[in-house]
């Protein structure tokens, strides 16, 4: 079973479409994070929810909205892609808010044309 | 807050060198320390981490010393193999929750 899994795993669109990227853990924890990997393997953290509360939400355009129906999961829509959105994105989930050990999904590539 | 400094960006080493990676950080309250691999394809996994409270840890082939005086941790890799190859990030503990990676180590190893 997948700890933390994410769909899709590839995604190919043009400027100005909205996409969404789903996110489920079955690990039963509280706090799950939006991180994005630039082209440069950085990893910045972009939102976190705790118990379906948004309690990190870092400087991200508004054009990018995060979800989180249950604590196991977490999706992030984007609006009006711009071809600087084109990165990998990646979920993660602790078992508590602070928690030090962070388990990451496999990533989503995003293509904006 | 927070800042953490990792070197180098790169590193290539032949198979069955030793390959060392350091990171540096700001915060002196800072008590835990771990290092996480990105293998092609795939998300951070943990491999090592180390507390405050100790100033070394192994795990077989992988280690990670902890200078609090300076500031600095390194990740040691002996006698490195193919599969070693990936990307290695160091992580400062949560700062309102957010953990701060360093900027990433590509590690090649050459048979």
């Amino acid at each position: 079973d997948t700890a933390v899994s994410q769909t899709p795993k590839y995604l190919v669109t043009q400027m100005g479409n909205d996409k969404s990227i789903k996110c489920e853990q079955n690990l039963g924890h509280d706090t799950m994070y939006w991180y994005k990997q630039d082209s440069k393997k950085f990893l910045k953290i972009m939102f976190s929810y705790n118990n379906k509360e948004l309690i990190i939400n870092e400087t991200v355009p508004n054009r990018f909205s995060p979800k989180s129906p249950d604590k196991a999961h977490l999706n992030l829509h984007i609006n009006s892609l711009e071809l600087g959105d084109s990165a990998v994105y990646f979920c993660a989930s602790s078992q508590r808010s602070g928690a030090n050990v962070l388990t990451f999904g496999a990533g989503s590539r995003l293509t904006v044309l | 807050g927070e800042n953490v400094e990792q070197h180098p960006s790169t590193l290539s080493v032949q198979e069955g060198d030793s390959a060392v990676i350091k990171c540096t950080y700001s915060d002196s309250a800072s008590n835990y320390f771990p290092w996480y691999k990105q293998e092609l394809g795939k998300g951070p996994q943990l491999i090592i981490d180390i507390r405050s409270n100790v100033g070394e840890k192994k795990d077989q082939r992988i280690a990670v010393t902890l200078n609090k005086t300076a500031k600095h941790f390194s990740l040691h890799i002996t006698e490195t193999q193919p599969e070693d190859s990936a990307v290695y990030f160091c992580a400062a503990p949560p700062l309102g929750g957010k953990l701060i990676f360093g900027q990433g180590t590509e590690l090649s190893v050459k048979p």
